[in-house]
């Protein structure tokens, strides 16, 4: 089915480790956006990519860094992982950033830090 | 920054009925959209409406904005259990080039 493909769903860590969270589209969509998810926060956007090659930081982009591998894929890491990165993330993706288009969300990973 | 705030905060009510949430926003804007989400799922995309529309429609939907008070609601008319999610507003700033700022959420429950 098309759409958007996160891997993995669910992840555990310690203080301290890293990981990269993956994300896919099979849309052929240029613009791609990482969120996270708090209870009673909604959702913070952490990085975005425009279109293939350019990343932008979000509102809350400290303790992340991100990675457009092509039109694709669009992955995001955290090098050392604390306890306030606990949370649950999305991926996103458009045709292309301007306005006019829903976005199309993934599943989402739910990461705990502990 | 929380650019959209939700209200109210959660609402319960009884198949059949009416649910009206209401959305409001700090500054202009390009867009204004609404997204359910399901328990444990990704968000999905419901409706659009630009600045310049003051209503849309979308099956049991219906969406109204005001620009002049800033303010956006969203109406889903004889609702069912399966209408049980988490709604929320996001807006687009009047350049259309940035990406999706999104309010807290209004958490629906239909019951049966």
């Amino acid at each position: 089915n098309a759409g958007v493909t996160q891997t993995p769903k669910f992840q555990v860590l310690k203080t301290g480790q890293s990981m990269t969270l993956q994300c896919a589209q099979d849309m052929n969509h240029n613009s791609m956006y990482w969120y996270r998810q708090d209870p009673g926060m909604g959702l913070r956007l952490i990085y975005y990519s425009a279109s293939e090659g350019t990343t932008d930081k979000g509102e809350v982009p400290n303790g992340y860094n991100v990675s457009r591998l092509n039109k694709r894929e669009f992955s995001l890491r955290l090098e050392s992982a604390a306890p306030s990165q606990t949370s649950v993330y999305f991926c996103a993706s458009i045709p292309q950033i301007s306005a006019g288009y829903g976005y199309t969300f993934g599943s989402g990973t739910r990461l705990t830090v502990v | 920054s929380q650019q959209g705030e939700e209200d109210p905060q959660a609402l319960s009510i009884q198949e059949g009925e009416n649910a009206t949430m209401n959305c409001s926003y700090k500054t202009s804007i390009n867009n204004l959209q609404w997204y359910r989400q399901n328990s444990g799922r990704g968000l999905v995309h419901l409706i659009l409406i630009r600045s310049n529309e003051r209503e849309k429609h979308s099956g049991r939907l219906r969406v109204t904005l005001d620009t002049s008070k800033k303010s956006s609601s969203l109406l889903i008319t004889a609702s069912r259990a399966a209408d049980t999610a988490s709604y929320f507003c996001a807006t687009v700033a009047p350049s259309g080039n940035t990406p999706l700022v999104f309010g807290k959420g209004t958490r629906l429950s239909v019951i049966a």
